[in-house]
């Protein structure tokens, strides 16, 4: 069973849609949360960090709902430019695991 | 504000040629360091991850290696690559903060070998 586990989508949606992505994790001992954004042939990015409480930033929500070891990332109001893949990020123990990632295509 | 090199940024070579690949960090202290392989379409693969000077943990039996002999260097090295060495390979680094440790990575060289 692979650590983390993203749908690969791709999700296609228009301009001004909401878009919600999920990813779970297989250790429940796993102790931060992230989500990236890699654009085509670049190097990932750090997009935020998930807390349990919830957090926001902008047009971005990522929750964390540990009892379930799953993560979501919304996305509110989609621009062309947030056309990407979305990596789920979780840390255990000083170790990264990565998700294969969520693609997402805005469409005009 | 911290920043990471890698280079170079593209690299084609023949099989069973030999392979360096650098990457510093700057800005920061005593950083985590790893070397991540990424086949195209594909998430990424950990190969190494260093805490010091030195010390090297290895993810996945294969014909790379990898050393650091300075604080913020951390280099990636084969003796003879294979074709199945092809990809694009991310340094990244992270350090303890006030919210966890978060991991941020280089620009990445894209090794194509023929």
């Amino acid at each position: 069973r692979k650590e983390v586990e993203q749908d690969p989508g791709p999700f296609n949606v228009p301009e001004g849609a909401t878009v919600a992505f999920n990813c779970t994790y297989s250790n429940s001992a796993s102790q931060s949360f992230f989500w990236y954004r890699q654009d085509c042939r670049k190097e990932p990015k750090l997009l935020m960090s998930v807390y349990s409480s919830g957090n926001e930033d902008g047009r971005f929500t990522a929750q964390l709902n540990r009892a379930s070891q799953y993560i979501s990332l919304l996305i509110r109001d989609s621009k062309l430019s947030d056309s990407a893949t979305y990596l789920c990020v979780v840390n255990h123990q000083g170790k990264f695991y990565f998700g294969s990632g969520t693609k997402l295509n805005v469409k005009p | 504000s911290q920043t990471i090199h890698q280079w170079p940024a593209t690299l084609v070579q023949p099989v069973g040629s030999p392979l360096s690949l650098e990457c510093t960090v700057e800005g920061t202290s005593n950083p985590n360091l790893y070397w991540y392989r990424q086949a195209a379409g594909r998430g990424l693969q950990l190969l190494f991850y260093s805490v010091g000077i030195g010390q090297i943990s290895s993810e996945v039996p294969q014909n790379l290696s990898a050393s650091r002999p300075q604080d913020r260097q951390f280099i990636l090295s084969s003796k003879k690559l294979l074709l199945s060495d092809s990809g694009f390979y991310l340094c990244a680094w992270s350090v303890e903060g006030g919210s966890g440790e978060t991991q941020y990575f280089g620009p990445g060289t894209r090794l194509l070998v023929l």
